[in-house]
């Protein structure tokens, strides 16, 4: 899991809720992402953002939103126009300027709709 | 559209024995290609990636992945499965912005 922090490791929201997951790198990448996990669909793209103050939607953008007011942190908000926001979430970086390409993921936060 | 298929939901294999994990991609121009590992609970690990060069890339754990451009393949391969293998593994293909799309990932089972 590299350089990359997320937290909670669970997390549990009430209907009606916005929640707040955390993801910091140490790692000076310029580009984090954010993915959603659900059993048997693999990872879905939910924001990216390559500089900061900057972001993109991905596939599944809606009922999110994100934030990039620091190189090392990207804070993704699960808002309650989020239907069905049950899920395992995976926050990513990569270093552009190596030109890797390799992406390297956080430990996740598991988010439960109560 | 940039899209890999991961065609087995599930391999079961013997300690000891080969394993190989398929993936087919379909993309426009060169294909920069990845496999991750995601153990119960965890985030994912890279294990190899597939750039440009030799058709058969290295990576950790022992494990190696064969290109094949005609058959718009990259599957994964260890030799000699261990216990310790059991996991979820991801294909991915690299698209704009560097993100990644991902396969449905296929369960390894290796039994003692």
């Amino acid at each position: 899991d590299g350089g990359i922090t997320q937290s909670p490791k669970y997390l549990f929201r009430k209907e009606g809720q916005n929640v707040t997951l955390s993801c910091e790198q140490n790692l000076n990448h310029d580009a984090m992402y954010w993915y959603r996990q659900d059993p048997g669909q693999g990872l879905r793209l939910i924001y990216y953002s390559q500089i900061v103050n900057d972001f993109q939607k991905g596939d599944i953008a809606e009922g999110y939103s994100v934030s990039r007011e620091k190189k090392e942190s990207f804070p993704l908000t699960v808002t309650s126009a989020q239907k069905n926001p049950t899920a395992f979430y995976l926050c990513a970086s990569r270093d552009l300027a190596g030109y890797t390409d390799t992406q390297y993921f956080g430990p996740g936060t598991r988010l439960t709709v109560l | 559209a940039q899209s890999v298929a991961q065609p087995e939901d599930q391999v079961n294999v013997a300690e000891g024995n080969p394993l190989t994990v398929k993936c087919t991609y379909s993309v426009s121009g060169n294909p920069y290609l990845f496999w991750y590992v995601q153990y119960p609970n965890r985030g994912l690990q890279f294990l190899l990636k597939y750039i440009t060069g030799d058709n058969l890339v290295k990576g950790s754990y022992g494990f190696e992945a064969e290109f094949n451009k005609s058959q718009t393949s990259f599957h994964l391969k260890k030799p000699s499965a261990l216990v310790s293998d059991s996991a979820l593994y991801f294909c991915a293909v690299k698209g704009g912005w560097g993100k990644l799309q991902f396969g449905a990932g296929t369960q390894v089972v290796v039994t003692p």
